[in-house]
């Protein structure tokens, strides 16, 4: 079965400490992954997918096929990061997308 | 930059009502879906369409139908509305040119019923 899962529902980090956002998934060939973000009283926008290996607000996330994992990371979390962040999955030619149950990431100052 | 606007962002309705949500995109998007968004549980798909007229259930269709007579639109109607279904829903439209396209969100409209 297609299935995302994220173990934290609140992460809560100091301002200016590393933040890691977990995420593993189950699929069995080639999947798309994402990762969402939910700023307070805004819609949900993509913070960035795996295909474009980019940084996008200082985030990165790795694929890892190995261990089935899209991690999101930041070295430096700020208070503006504080948000509600989806990983996603949609599966290889499909128009589904799969998303986890969330987390809320709060950053203190 | 893609638009997907949704009729209202806050809904009240009475249990046993019929319910229309709507949903229009602006940037010709083939493809649209409607979530329903519950702490815990993340998005879950209630119906997705892939054209005109074409429609698929998604993982909790239950009580819900929907109807694309437009590329831009795409409505999503309670039945007979239940307390079960207070929620947030989402819109959302993706380019079917090539798949796993990333979604765009509406602003959602929160549903309560009484």
């Amino acid at each position: 079965a297609q299935r995302v899962t994220q173990p934290e529902k609140l992460l809560s980090v100091f301002k200016g400490a590393p933040v890691e956002l977990k995420c593993n998934y189950s699929y069995s060939g080639s999947p798309e992954l994402f990762w969402y973000v939910q700023y307070s009283r805004q819609r949900l926008q993509l913070l960035l997918r795996h295909i474009s290996r980019e940084s996008i607000k200082g985030f990165t996330a790795d694929l890892n096929k190995g261990e089935t994992s899209f991690h999101l990371k930041k070295p430096f979390a700020q208070e503006e990061d504080s948000a509600m962040y989806y990983c996603a999955l949609s599966p290889t030619g499909g128009f589904k997308t799969i998303f986890g149950a969330g987390t809320r990431l709060f950053v203190k100052a | 930059d893609v638009k997907v606007t949704q009729s209202s962002r806050y809904l009240v309705k009475r249990t046993g009502e019929k319910v229309f949500l709507e949903c229009v995109q602006d940037m010709d998007h083939e493809n649209m879906f409607w979530y329903r968004q519950d702490p815990g549980l993340g998005l879950r798909l209630i119906y997705f369409s892939y054209d005109v007229k074409m429609k698929e259930k998604g993982d909790i269709p239950e009580g819900y139908s929907v109807s694309r007579e437009k590329k831009e639109r795409f409505s999503l109607i309670l039945e007979s509305a239940s307390t079960n279904q207070t929620s947030m829903y989402l819109c959302a439209s993706s380019l079917e040119e090539s798949p796993n396209q990333p979604q765009h969100f509406g602003d959602g409209t929160r549903l309560s019923i009484l």
